[in-house]
């Protein structure tokens, strides 16, 4: 059964950057017949796409949040992380890691159980 | 860019039969996906592709899509259906998430 697993501090400092790694086990992030995700979902509020992986390393991300964000995949540990930078209050949020199925018109199958992270000084 | 209107909440009696929409402009013409959240969980995937039930989701939930409205059918309301359920599509490359919907089970 695949599992994700989502790791990384639970505050950061305004103008800092949050960093997140999702652990995958019971699956393989070098298939290539998934993608890689990440979600965030402010207090009391819906889902936000941040941006997917594949295993070659190309990405995409949310045109709202591209210019902070880097989304990176580590074959050789089976995991890939999240990167937003210049934080500030409104990034709070429960962050969680996903596999993307049937590609990039797809959906999300499997997600983490989810990482909270406060931006506060 | 492209969006998704869900109502705020849906009230279905114990047995009865809720009905989430999902509208977008020309959604008929996309793969509309859902999820279920329960209270402090992450989101489980429960329609994908507009009808279809990954493994383990009972047959009591079904999806359709047409024109400008996707719609998420619960049948046989259980208390164990109470949650957000949220739906999603591919547009302009960007995964777009609906606004939520509240079900309530009386």
């Amino acid at each position: 059964q695949l599992q994700l697993q989502e790791s990384g501090p639970g505050l950061v400092k305004p103008s800092e950057t949050l960093s997140l790694t999702c652990i995958v086990s019971g699956g393989s992030v070098s298939s290539s017949s998934y993608y890689w995700g990440w979600i965030r979902q402010s207090p009391g509020k819906g889902l936000e796409w941040i941006g997917t992986v594949y295993y070659s390393g190309s990405a995409d991300y949310n045109s709202s949040l591209k210019s902070r964000v880097t989304i990176s995949i580590d074959t050789s540990k089976n995991q890939f992380s999240l990167k937003l930078s210049s934080v500030t209050a409104a990034d709070t949020a429960i962050y969680y890691c996903a596999r993307l199925n049937w590609g990039l018109l797809g959906y999300f199958d499997y997600w983490g159980q989810g990482a909270q992270v406060t931006v506060s000084s | 860019s492209y969006e998704l209107t869900q109502p705020l909440s849906v009230s279905v009696a114990l047995g009865q039969t809720a009905r989430v929409t999902c509208g977008g402009d020309n959604i008929g013409t996309k793969n509309v996906h859902w999820y279920q959240q329960r209270p402090g969980q992450a989101p489980v995937l429960v329609i994908y592709r507009d009808s279809n039930r990954p493994s383990g989701i009972p047959e009591r939930l079904s999806g359709s899509n047409s024109g400008n409205t996707a719609t998420l059918t619960i049948s046989r309301a259980q208390a164990g259906d109470e949650a957000d359920y949220y739906c999603q599509v591919w547009d302009s490359s960007s995964f777009v998430f609906g606004t939520g919907t509240k079900v309530i089970v009386l």
